[in-house]
């Protein structure tokens, strides 16, 4: 059964940093496109950052150089890397299983509540 | 930001059948590039619904059903149920922006 775990969110204060994780089981994170998806309260869904397979990464504008998306293939586990944090950051975090060429998510974790706030 | 434009809020009775439009651009849905609909069950995570335009995963009842032609795609809820009430989301892939795209999502009340 395919699973994914978020830890990692709390309140922080604008400019700190928080480092999110994503336990995966049930399928090799290495082997999959595997993204993180955010939610600010009584929002929309937003696409955040993508690993692909191969290792390469990619981020969505408004986290573009402050964001880091990376993996623990030995803990089958994907992090999210978050730097200079903004009230905007405020959100429910979700990793998520990308499928592929076809550019969906077919598994998705319960989410992770990061609040940036002084 | 949102590029995927979706009504607010649609309604309907139990047993009724209501649609959620999805507009798009011609560098996403356009473009060809598939819509895929999820579902949020208030408090929960995202839940898959509809892939490749019209495709249910399983374990999605066929009261569920998705289509796309243009720059536009629809989901479709036959036989409305109470538990139907949720938000909906409807997400493409955008050539000219940076992947993922999403729509501005659509509350579903079962009146």
């Amino acid at each position: 059964e395919v699973q994914l775990v978020e830890s990692g969110g709390g309140l922080v204060q604008p400019g700190g940093s928080l480092r999110l994780s994503c336990a995966a089981s049930g399928f090799t994170v290495s082997s999959n496109y595997m993204s993180w998806v955010r939610q600010a309260p009584g929002k929309g869904l937003e696409w955040v950052s993508l690993i692909y397979s191969g290792g390469s990464t990619y981020y969505a504008d408004s986290v573009k150089g402050r964001f880091t998306i990376s993996r623990d293939n030995s803990k089958n586990t994907l992090y999210l890397q978050m730097n200079s944090l903004r009230a905007e950051d405020t959100a429910i975090y979700y990793c998520a299983r990308d499928v592929g060429d076809d550019w969906y998510f077919d598994y998705w974790g319960q989410g992770t509540l990061v609040s940036v706030s002084s | 930001q949102s590029v995927l434009t979706q009504p607010p809020s649609v309604s309907g009775a139990p047993g009724q059948r209501v649609t959620i439009s999805c507009t798009g651009s011609s560098s996403n849905i356009g473009a060809g590039y598939d819509v895929h609909w999820y579902q949020q069950l208030p408090g929960t995570t995202p839940k898959l619904l509809i892939h490749g335009n019209s495709n249910r995963p399983s374990g999605v009842p066929d009261r569920f059903s998705g289509s796309q032609s243009g720059t536009s795609a629809s989901l479709a809820i036959t036989g409305l149920q109470a538990e139907d009430e949720a938000d909906y989301y409807c997400q493409s892939y955008d050539s000219s922006l940076s992947f993922y795209v999403f729509g501005t999502g659509t509350k579903l009340t079962v009146l």
